[in-house]
């Protein structure tokens, strides 16, 4: 199975801040990555696919890049709605497997 | 509106069973994917499971085979997760899911399955 590791866990940042996920995959997923935003009690959002994608409706500030094993979320300028906690995902085979996920919180 | 709505979780025995069920509406289930995704209190998230659009090909996490069963009734719109000798750690809550473009582009709010020992 794919391991996936997300880092770091948590993050402190303020609104306005650069900020950047990154997820490893243990062996190769090409391009078959995907990243969702998760607030407390509410389900999943997905915000991009293939690496890359933006998602309908998700703002430019998010953003995608990587290939491989080594994968990057990176939101340009954060918004008050930002803070939340972001999960990988790897499509390149089963199981679909998750990263542990990471805490965006306010500094 | 594209919906996707769980029902079925509750409390439960170790050992016991329960059905899950995922009502969608809003789009052309019988054209997608679907799966379960699972999330223990305070955890992240599990894939759990999914099944291809006619049934035919069906893919489950190590942790679950041989205990659930997904399957879904395209007449129904409806998919579903059998969940038999449960235990603890599968106390969790469970969000079904649309795939679309290799990634999970809709959920529904979750149903949480409590199994007490």
């Amino acid at each position: 199975d794919i391991q996936m590791t997300q880092s770091p866990s948590t993050l402190s940042a303020s609104v306005g801040d650069r900020v950047t996920i990154t997820c490893r995959a243990s062996q190769s997923i090409g391009s078959w990555l995907a990243w969702y935003q998760q607030k407390p009690g509410k389900a999943p959002k997905l915000l991009i696919y293939k690496t890359s994608s933006l998602q309908s409706g998700v703002p430019s500030t998010f953003s995608g890049s990587g290939s491989g094993t080594e994968f990057t979320l990176t939101i340009s300028s954060l918004q008050p709605d930002d803070f939340a906690t972001y999960y990988c995902q790897q499509y390149n085979s089963y199981p679909c497997s998750f990263g542990q996920g990471t805490k965006l919180e306010i500094k | 509106e594209v919906q996707l709505v769980e029902s079925g979780g509750g409390l439960v025995q170790s050992g016991g069973s329960l059905r899950l069920s995922c009502a969608a509406s809003g789009f052309p289930f019988s054209s997608y994917w679907m799966t379960w995704v699972r999330q223990a209190p305070g955890k992240g998230l599990e894939w759990v499971a999914n099944i291809k659009q006619d049934g035919s090909e069906k893919y489950y996490v190590d942790s679950v085979k041989g205990r659930f069963t997904i399957s879904r009734d395209n007449a129904k719109n409806s998919l579903y997760l059998q969940v038999n000798s449960l235990r603890a750690e599968d106390t969790a809550v469970y969000y079904c899911a649309r795939e679309g473009g290799y990634s999970l582009d809709t959920w529904g709010q979750g149903t949480l399955v409590t199994v007490s020992s």
